[in-house]
Protein backbone atom coordinates (compact mmCIF):
# COMPACT_ATOMS: atom_id res chain seq x y z
CA UNK A 1 0.00 0.00 0.00
CA UNK A 2 1.30 3.31 -0.72
CA UNK A 3 -0.96 5.68 0.95
CA UNK A 4 -2.31 6.82 -2.05
CA UNK A 5 -5.92 6.97 -2.31
CA UNK A 6 -8.36 7.32 -5.35
CA UNK A 7 -12.03 7.82 -6.03
CA UNK A 8 -14.28 6.21 -7.36
CA UNK A 9 -12.47 3.25 -8.33
CA UNK A 10 -15.09 3.05 -11.11
CA UNK A 11 -16.78 5.14 -13.21
CA UNK A 12 -19.02 5.29 -16.10
CA UNK A 13 -20.32 8.04 -18.39
CA UNK A 14 -21.70 9.38 -21.79
CA UNK A 15 -20.29 11.56 -24.40
CA UNK A 16 -20.04 15.11 -23.47
CA UNK A 17 -20.49 14.51 -19.89
CA UNK A 18 -18.50 16.22 -17.20
CA UNK A 19 -16.02 14.08 -14.48
CA UNK A 20 -14.35 14.42 -11.69
CA UNK A 21 -11.81 12.16 -10.14
CA UNK A 22 -10.37 12.71 -7.05
CA UNK A 23 -6.66 11.72 -5.32
CA UNK A 24 -5.51 11.84 -1.76
CA UNK A 25 -1.84 12.12 -1.51
CA UNK A 26 0.37 10.27 0.79
CA UNK A 27 0.94 11.92 4.11
CA UNK A 28 4.00 14.67 3.60
CA UNK A 29 3.72 14.88 0.32
CA UNK A 30 4.13 18.27 -1.87
CA UNK A 31 3.52 16.95 -5.56
CA UNK A 32 0.58 15.27 -7.17
CA UNK A 33 1.06 13.71 -10.69
CA UNK A 34 -2.05 12.82 -12.89
CA UNK A 35 -1.66 10.10 -15.79
CA UNK A 36 -3.57 8.96 -18.34
CA UNK A 37 -3.01 4.83 -18.89
CA UNK A 38 -4.66 3.49 -22.02
CA UNK A 39 -5.53 -0.09 -22.32
CA UNK A 40 -2.14 -1.99 -23.02
CA UNK A 41 0.22 1.32 -23.19
CA UNK A 42 2.16 2.97 -20.60
CA UNK A 43 0.95 6.00 -18.44
CA UNK A 44 1.01 9.14 -20.12
CA UNK A 45 1.67 12.65 -18.12
CA UNK A 46 -1.41 14.89 -18.01
CA UNK A 47 0.20 17.50 -15.27
CA UNK A 48 1.50 18.04 -12.28
CA UNK A 49 0.76 20.22 -9.06
CA UNK A 50 3.14 21.55 -7.08
CA UNK A 51 1.98 22.92 -3.80
CA UNK A 52 -1.19 24.14 -5.56
CA UNK A 53 -0.33 25.45 -8.46
CA UNK A 54 0.39 24.07 -11.97
CA UNK A 55 4.37 22.78 -12.47
CA UNK A 56 3.92 21.26 -15.60
CA UNK A 57 1.60 19.95 -18.12
CA UNK A 58 1.67 17.05 -20.69
CA UNK A 59 0.16 17.10 -24.76
CA UNK A 60 -3.49 17.38 -23.24
CA UNK A 61 -6.06 19.62 -24.32
CA UNK A 62 -7.24 22.71 -21.86
CA UNK A 63 -10.84 20.44 -21.11
CA UNK A 64 -8.44 18.77 -18.83
CA UNK A 65 -7.79 20.79 -15.82
CA UNK A 66 -7.10 20.39 -12.23
CA UNK A 67 -6.71 21.65 -8.83
CA UNK A 68 -4.74 20.95 -5.68
CA UNK A 69 -6.32 21.63 -2.11
CA UNK A 70 -3.93 22.96 0.56
CA UNK A 71 -3.78 19.51 2.37
CA UNK A 72 -2.36 18.37 -0.73
CA UNK A 73 -5.33 16.17 -1.97
CA UNK A 74 -6.24 16.55 -5.87
CA UNK A 75 -8.74 16.51 -8.89
CA UNK A 76 -8.88 16.11 -12.06
CA UNK A 77 -11.60 17.40 -13.84
CA UNK A 78 -12.29 16.27 -17.37
CA UNK A 79 -14.99 18.31 -20.09
CA UNK A 80 -17.09 17.26 -22.79
CA UNK A 81 -16.11 13.43 -22.46
CA UNK A 82 -14.80 11.95 -25.49
CA UNK A 83 -14.96 7.96 -26.31
CA UNK A 84 -10.66 8.50 -26.42
CA UNK A 85 -11.41 9.61 -22.92
CA UNK A 86 -11.74 5.71 -21.81
CA UNK A 87 -8.74 4.76 -19.92
CA UNK A 88 -6.89 3.75 -16.20
CA UNK A 89 -6.47 7.65 -14.54
CA UNK A 90 -3.61 7.63 -11.94
CA UNK A 91 -2.13 10.17 -9.66
CA UNK A 92 0.88 9.74 -8.12
CA UNK A 93 2.22 11.76 -4.82
CA UNK A 94 5.82 12.81 -4.35
CA UNK A 95 7.63 15.40 -2.17
CA UNK A 96 9.81 17.64 -4.01
CA UNK A 97 12.40 20.32 -3.24
CA UNK A 98 12.55 21.88 -6.61
CA UNK A 99 14.98 24.34 -4.97
CA UNK A 100 17.05 22.03 -4.26
CA UNK A 101 17.10 19.95 -7.18
CA UNK A 102 15.11 16.73 -5.58
CA UNK A 103 12.22 15.28 -7.44
CA UNK A 104 11.58 11.90 -5.63
CA UNK A 105 10.04 8.62 -6.08
CA UNK A 106 6.30 8.85 -6.93
CA UNK A 107 3.72 6.77 -5.15
CA UNK A 108 0.87 5.23 -7.34
CA UNK A 109 -2.53 5.15 -6.08
CA UNK A 110 -4.74 2.33 -7.35
CA UNK A 111 -6.30 4.21 -10.14
CA UNK A 112 -9.90 5.33 -11.50
CA UNK A 113 -11.38 2.97 -14.31
CA UNK A 114 -13.29 5.50 -17.05
CA UNK A 115 -15.51 4.10 -19.66
CA UNK A 116 -17.47 6.79 -21.89
CA UNK A 117 -19.91 5.21 -23.48
CA UNK B 1 8.70 12.60 -28.27
CA UNK B 2 10.32 11.89 -25.30
CA UNK B 3 8.77 8.56 -25.00
CA UNK B 4 11.09 5.98 -23.74
CA UNK B 5 10.95 2.39 -25.31
CA UNK B 6 10.87 -1.22 -23.29
CA UNK B 7 12.62 -4.13 -25.08
CA UNK B 8 11.35 -6.68 -25.38
CA UNK B 9 7.32 -6.11 -25.87
CA UNK B 10 6.77 -9.43 -23.77
CA UNK B 11 8.80 -11.95 -22.24
CA UNK B 12 7.57 -15.71 -21.24
CA UNK B 13 9.86 -17.45 -18.67
CA UNK B 14 9.77 -20.31 -16.46
CA UNK B 15 10.22 -20.06 -12.64
CA UNK B 16 13.59 -19.99 -11.40
CA UNK B 17 14.91 -18.17 -14.91
CA UNK B 18 16.44 -14.66 -15.00
CA UNK B 19 14.01 -12.05 -16.86
CA UNK B 20 15.91 -9.01 -18.27
CA UNK B 21 13.86 -5.91 -19.84
CA UNK B 22 16.05 -3.03 -21.26
CA UNK B 23 14.72 0.90 -21.47
CA UNK B 24 15.94 3.39 -23.62
CA UNK B 25 15.13 7.12 -23.39
CA UNK B 26 15.73 10.28 -25.65
CA UNK B 27 16.55 13.49 -23.45
CA UNK B 28 19.14 13.92 -20.51
CA UNK B 29 17.84 12.49 -17.21
CA UNK B 30 18.45 13.10 -13.47
CA UNK B 31 16.60 9.64 -12.59
CA UNK B 32 15.10 6.88 -14.53
CA UNK B 33 12.60 4.12 -12.54
CA UNK B 34 10.91 0.88 -12.50
CA UNK B 35 7.62 -0.35 -12.00
CA UNK B 36 5.26 -2.99 -11.87
CA UNK B 37 1.86 -3.07 -12.82
CA UNK B 38 -0.33 -5.86 -11.99
CA UNK B 39 -3.40 -5.94 -14.33
CA UNK B 40 -4.24 -2.64 -14.96
CA UNK B 41 -4.41 -1.80 -11.16
CA UNK B 42 -1.60 1.30 -9.87
CA UNK B 43 1.48 1.18 -10.45
CA UNK B 44 4.35 -0.20 -7.78
CA UNK B 45 8.04 1.38 -7.64
CA UNK B 46 10.51 -1.11 -7.70
CA UNK B 47 13.57 0.53 -7.57
CA UNK B 48 14.95 4.16 -8.53
CA UNK B 49 18.65 5.17 -9.82
CA UNK B 50 20.11 8.16 -10.42
CA UNK B 51 22.29 10.06 -13.44
CA UNK B 52 25.63 9.55 -11.76
CA UNK B 53 24.66 5.48 -10.28
CA UNK B 54 25.85 2.79 -13.29
CA UNK B 55 24.02 0.15 -10.92
CA UNK B 56 21.73 -0.67 -7.71
CA UNK B 57 20.32 -3.84 -6.38
CA UNK B 58 17.14 -4.35 -4.58
CA UNK B 59 16.86 -7.81 -3.58
CA UNK B 60 16.20 -10.30 -6.86
CA UNK B 61 16.20 -6.85 -8.97
CA UNK B 62 19.30 -5.31 -10.36
CA UNK B 63 19.26 -2.51 -12.05
CA UNK B 64 21.52 -0.86 -14.10
CA UNK B 65 22.03 3.04 -16.39
CA UNK B 66 24.22 3.39 -19.07
CA UNK B 67 23.54 7.75 -19.79
CA UNK B 68 26.08 7.35 -22.74
CA UNK B 69 23.69 5.36 -24.61
CA UNK B 70 20.78 6.21 -22.82
CA UNK B 71 19.62 2.91 -21.56
CA UNK B 72 18.98 1.17 -18.56
CA UNK B 73 17.88 -2.67 -17.71
CA UNK B 74 16.05 -4.31 -15.06
CA UNK B 75 16.93 -7.91 -13.80
CA UNK B 76 14.87 -10.10 -12.02
CA UNK B 77 16.73 -13.26 -10.70
CA UNK B 78 15.13 -16.54 -9.94
CA UNK B 79 11.37 -15.51 -11.15
CA UNK B 80 8.20 -16.46 -9.49
CA UNK B 81 4.77 -16.91 -11.13
CA UNK B 82 3.92 -14.29 -8.88
CA UNK B 83 6.50 -11.83 -11.14
CA UNK B 84 4.06 -12.34 -13.61
CA UNK B 85 2.88 -8.01 -14.33
CA UNK B 86 3.57 -5.43 -16.66
CA UNK B 87 7.06 -3.82 -15.99
CA UNK B 88 7.76 -0.08 -17.19
CA UNK B 89 10.56 2.22 -16.66
CA UNK B 90 10.01 5.98 -16.35
CA UNK B 91 12.78 8.55 -17.09
CA UNK B 92 12.88 12.54 -15.13
CA UNK B 93 14.48 15.34 -15.78
CA UNK B 94 14.25 17.14 -12.54
CA UNK B 95 10.70 15.66 -11.96
CA UNK B 96 8.43 17.76 -13.64
CA UNK B 97 7.37 14.57 -15.48
CA UNK B 98 7.85 11.11 -15.82
CA UNK B 99 7.99 9.55 -19.30
CA UNK B 100 6.66 6.10 -19.93
CA UNK B 101 7.59 3.95 -21.90
CA UNK B 102 4.94 1.31 -23.29
CA UNK B 103 5.76 -1.48 -20.81
CA UNK B 104 7.57 -5.06 -20.95
CA UNK B 105 4.89 -7.73 -20.05
CA UNK B 106 6.51 -10.47 -18.18
CA UNK B 107 5.03 -13.90 -18.11
CA UNK B 108 6.35 -16.27 -15.96
CA UNK B 109 5.19 -19.76 -16.03
CA UNK B 110 4.97 -22.15 -12.98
Amino acid sequence: ETGVTQSPTHLIKTRGQQVTLRCSSQSGHNTVSWYQQALGQGPQFIFQYYREEENGRGNFPPRFSGLQFPNYSSELNVNALELDDSALYLCASSSAAPDRGLWETQYFGPGTRLLVL
Amino acid sequence: SQQGEEDPQALSIQEGENATMNCSYKTSINNLQWYRQNSGRGLVHLILIRSNEREKHSGRLRVTLDTSKKSSSLLITASRAADTASYFCASSNYGQNFVFGPGTRLSVLP
